[in-house]
């Protein structure tokens, strides 16, 4: 089967650190997607690994283990705009195939 | 256009009744995908078309629910009879060729069954 985890809720202050794990158990892998939904709105992209090891683009960084089947997402100097919904998704090994989704984490930053 | 566009954006319907949603990607997109997300959830899959071919449909929750691309641009996802349990968000995504592409999203088609 095909299962993928984060946790439901996160809170963080403004100016903080906040990492985002996600799990994942699928059948095949070809690359692990991180989008952004805030209420109401589109999912938007924010990063894609398919190689273990971090990537970085400005505030946002994803990382990913093939071998542990994890990731995660860090966001650094948080803003009150990062109050979102963070959506782990993973493609199968099959060119073109569909995204399955986590049930994403919502993100609460306070100042 | 610019982007994936979606109408309508919001629609009600009475139990029943039958919905038409219709999906613009991005022009030159090969890849096209409708997604369900139920309030609080993460988009489910629902169905793919490469150009105006539908790969997979496993993602379709029942026979009630249609989708065709017949010219490999637009896309109309159908529900037939719709029931409560119907009401969601219904998300349109495009993708140029390629498994490492990123899928972009419209915003959505808001249906409430009542």
């Amino acid at each position: 089967g095909q299962n993928i985890d984060q946790p439901t809720e996160m809170t963080a202050t403004e100016g903080a650190i906040v990492q985002i794990n996600c799990t994942y158990q699928t059948s095949g892998f070809n690359g692990l997607f991180w989008y952004q939904q805030h209420a109401g709105e589109a999912p938007t992209f924010l990063s894609y690994n398919v190689l273990d090891g971090l990537e970085e683009k400005g505030r946002f960084s994803s990382f990913l283990s093939r071998s542990k089947g994890y990731s995660y997402l860090l966001l650094k100097e948080l803003q009150m705009k990062d109050s979102a919904s963070y959506l782990c998704a993973v493609r199968g090994n099959q060119a073109g195939t569909a995204l399955i989704f986590g049930k994403g984490t919502t993100l609460s930053v306070s100042s | 256009g610019a982007g994936v566009s979606q109408s309508p954006r919001y629609k009600v319907a009475k139990r029943g009744q039958d919905v038409a949603l219709r999906c613009d990607p991005i022009s030159g997109h090969v890849s096209l995908f409708w997604y369900q997300q139920a309030l609080g959830q993460g988009p489910e899959f629902l169905t793919y078309f490469q150009n105006e071919a539908q790969l997979d449909k496993s993602g379709l929750p029942s026979d009630r629910f249609f989708a065709e691309r017949p010219e490999g641009s637009v896309s109309t996802l159908k529900i037939q009879r719709t029931q409560q349990e119907d009401s969601a968000v219904y998300l349109c995504a495009s993708s140029a060729a390629g498994s490492g592409n990123t899928i972009y999203f419209g915003e959505g088609s808001w249906l409430t069954v009542v």
